[in-house]
């Protein structure tokens, strides 16, 4: 059982858009940032999403961040067949010490 | 080029241990804190160990502390993990992964506990 809750899978069509949640505590998200990853199978995970709404570069700004109170969001406009990809939360957790992530949330293109 | 390479991976006895490496470049390793990462298969991300850029903080995660231990060696650009009492549940792809972001991360390396 994760720490941060996600949705264990999303789906959209082609230029749809998407929003992933990410659910926490005020240990964790509430009183941390919020990142989000994105990983394909047999990859290494990649940053998307890093102080709850800032993109690294080279991130398309498809992508985008939020969080409110002890939730954070991942938003994808305009889908696209290569984003189907499977997205992790992340967030600092001051009970734990540590890092802590959702279960991930596979995101299907129909 | 940024880049973070693991090895060390191996296929494990219960009970073994095993000492993984992570190797940087293209960057002031010294300057950054380092973590572990790891991926059992077919599941989600867990966080494993974190060392700040001075090597004075270190955290672990509940499941493996006293078990793991963290370190890093500045003259080598390098990030150790030496895992002792290996489990089962501790087979997984093992990442190393830069800064509170987990900005950049390795290819990883597999290791596996069984008998």
């Amino acid at each position: 059982q994760s720490v941060l809750t996600q949705p264990p899978s999303a789906s959209g069509t082609p230029g749809q858009s998407v929003t992933i949640s990410c659910s926490g505590s005020s240990s964790n998200i509430g009183s941390h940032y919020s990142y989000w990853y994105q990983q394909f199978p047999g990859t290494a995970p990649k940053l998307l999403i890093y102080r709850n709404n800032q993109r690294p570069s080279g991130v398309t700004d498809r992508f985008s961040g939020s969080k409110s109170g002890t939730s954070a969001s991942l938003a994808i406009s305009g889908l696209r067949s290569e984003d189907e990809a499977d997205y992790y939360c992340a967030a600092w957790d001051d009970s734990l010490s540590g890092r802590v992530f959702g279960g991930g949330t596979k995101l299907t293109v129909l | 080029e940024v880049q973070l390479m693991e090895s060390g991976g191996a296929l494990v006895q219960p009970g073994g241990s095993v000492r993984l490496s992570c190797e940087a470049s293209g960057f002031t390793f010294s300057s950054y804190v380092m973590n572990w990462v790891r991926q059992a298969p077919g599941k989600g991300l867990e966080w494993v160990s974190y060392i700040s850029s001075s090597s004075d903080t270190i955290h672990y995660a509940d499941s493996v502390r006293g078990r793991f231990t963290i370190s890093r060696d500045f003259a080598n650009n390098s990030l150790y993990l030496q895992m002792n009492s290996l489990r089962a549940e501790d087979t997984a792809v093992y990442y190393c992964a830069r800064d509170d972001a987990l900005d950049v991360w390795g290819q990883g390396t597999m290791v596996t506990v069984s008998s």
